[in-house]
């Protein structure tokens, strides 16, 4: 079984500042992947970055990085400079390679960022 | 390009009736996959389909049933809705062998009364 914890249901951040969310997993898998969301007020799912549980370096998709520590099970999105549009809900999730079954995401409870002007 | 649809995108459903959720990709994905997102739970899934003819039972699949005829539908049918399925449902596809990213549709918000 996979599991995804989240332990900030929110925060509140000023503007321009950087942001960390906080995002720990277990798995039994040798192989896994681990994905950030992120999900407006609108209510759409928005990709926002991969890692994949063998990559040598952290993920980087503009201004988010994703900084994967293997050892600790911890996998939390840094995003720089935040921006009034980054108000948001962010989710953490992961898929495990195990082969066979259920390949779907397996989700955390979500962190709900407010960045303030 | 419209990646995902599904429809409808709210509806307001009796307890007791049966309720098609549609769930159409362009994109020739072949997985696909369906969750329903509750408040303070996240996301959990429902139901998957690794290709066309095949599906599987996610976390969440008691109350739900779903068929995979071709590559790019794949509905989501509750036979008795009960108002504990009220929630929003997502569909989501990802693509070849490889791909890592899921694509999700844009939601339909369910009230069972």
């Amino acid at each position: 079984a996979q599991k995804i914890t989240q332990t900030q249901p929110g925060m509140f951040v000023q503007e321009k500042e950087a942001v960390t969310l906080d995002c720990t997993y277990d798995t039994s898998d040798p192989s896994y992947g681990l994905f950030w969301y992120k999900q407006p007020s609108s209510g759409e799912m928005i990709f926002l970055i991969y890692q994949g549980s063998y990559d040598q370096q952290n993920a980087t998709e503009g201004r988010y990085s994703l900084n994967f520590q293997k050892a600790r099970k911890s996998a939390n999105l840094v995003i720089s400079a935040s921006q009034l549009g980054d108000s948001a809900m962010y989710f953490c999730a992961m898929r495990g390679y195990s082969g066979g079954g259920a390949d779907g995401l397996t989700f955390g409870k979500g962190t709900h960022l407010i960045i303030q002007p | 390009i419209a990646g995902i649809t599904q429809a409808p995108t709210s509806q307001i459903l009796a307890a007791g009736r049966r309720m098609t959720l549609r769930c159409t990709q362009d994109m020739r994905h072949n997985a696909m996959y369906w969750y329903r997102q509750d408040l303070g739970l996240g996301l959990r899934l429902i139901h998957y389909s690794n290709t066309a003819g095949t599906t599987g039972k996610g976390e969440v699949p008691d109350g739900y049933s779903v068929s995979r005829a071709n590559t790019d539908d794949f509905p989501l049918t509750l036979a008795s809705a009960v108002p504990s399925q009220t929630s929003v449902y997502f569909c989501a596809s990802r693509g070849l062998a490889g791909s890592n990213e899921q694509f999700f549709g844009p939601g339909t918000r369910l009230t069972v009364l």
